[in-house]
């Protein structure tokens, strides 16, 4: 069965300092992976995602993930975060079945960047 | 710009009666969804729609409704079958599975 893991809750980190948030997933077949953003009372915004080749993906506002199939793994990072970075990121898996694409969420992680 | 707009943004609804979510698309995408969000928590799948005239449940079903009558369009009715409707409702949709663009969501409040 299909199953997204996102391993932190809440994340606090300093403004400035490098930030990881971690998500696992568990797919039977081949998948394409996403990480999302959704800032209050708005709706969620495409970060980046891994569809094939390049194991590193690079995303919007200097965010960057990297696939690990031997892991099954799509961790997100950022070198430096910043204020406005604070928000809830939600990691999800797609594969294809019964002639379409099935999409499971993670159940998020909170990022707050503190001055 | 293409997108997807959801209408109203505040919504609220007397118990017992029904009330419709609106959702249009103008991104030529052939799926579409209806997720709900609860605070602190991800976002559940109640129905979506992969072509026109087709719909499929999804985990959170019951008390809601679909229909597709149009490429563009994707509403939603909260039905007073709905138990405990009070939530953040998300519709998005996708192409081909290379990821969804959602849209700002309606926070449906039962008064």
């Amino acid at each position: 069965a299909q199953s997204v893991t996102q391993l932190d809750s809440q994340v606090p980190v300093f403004e400035e300092a490098p930030v990881e948030l971690r998500c696992n997933y568990s797919s039977s077949v081949s998948v394409y992976l996403f990480w999302y953003v959704q800032y209050p009372n708005q709706g969620l915004q495409l970060l980046l995602k891994y569809l094939s080749g390049s194991t590193l993906v690079k995303g919007i506002n200097g965010f960057e993930a990297e696939f690990n199939k031997s892991q099954t793994s799509f961790h997100l990072r950022k070198p430096s975060v910043h204020i406005s970075d604070t928000a809830e990121y939600f990691c999800a898996v797609s594969d294809k079945r019964d002639g379409g694409f099935k999409t499971i969420f993670g159940a998020g992680t909170r990022l707050f960047v503190k001055a | 710009d293409g997108g997807i707009t959801q209408s109203p943004k505040y919504l609220f609804r007397k118990e017992g009666q029904n009330v419709t979510l609106s959702c249009e698309q103008n991104l030529n995408h052939d799926a579409m969804y209806w997720y709900r969000q609860d605070p602190g928590q991800g976002l559940r799948l109640i129905y979506y729609s992969q072509i026109v005239n087709d719909f499929q449940k999804g985990d959170i079903a019951e008390g809601y409704s679909v229909s597709r009558e149009k490429k563009e369009s994707f509403p939603l009715t909260v039905t007073s079958a709905q138990k405990n409707p009070t939530a953040f409702y998300l519709c998005a949709s996708s192409l081909s599975g290379h990821g969804y663009t959602f849209g700002s969501g309606t926070r449906l409040t039962v008064v």
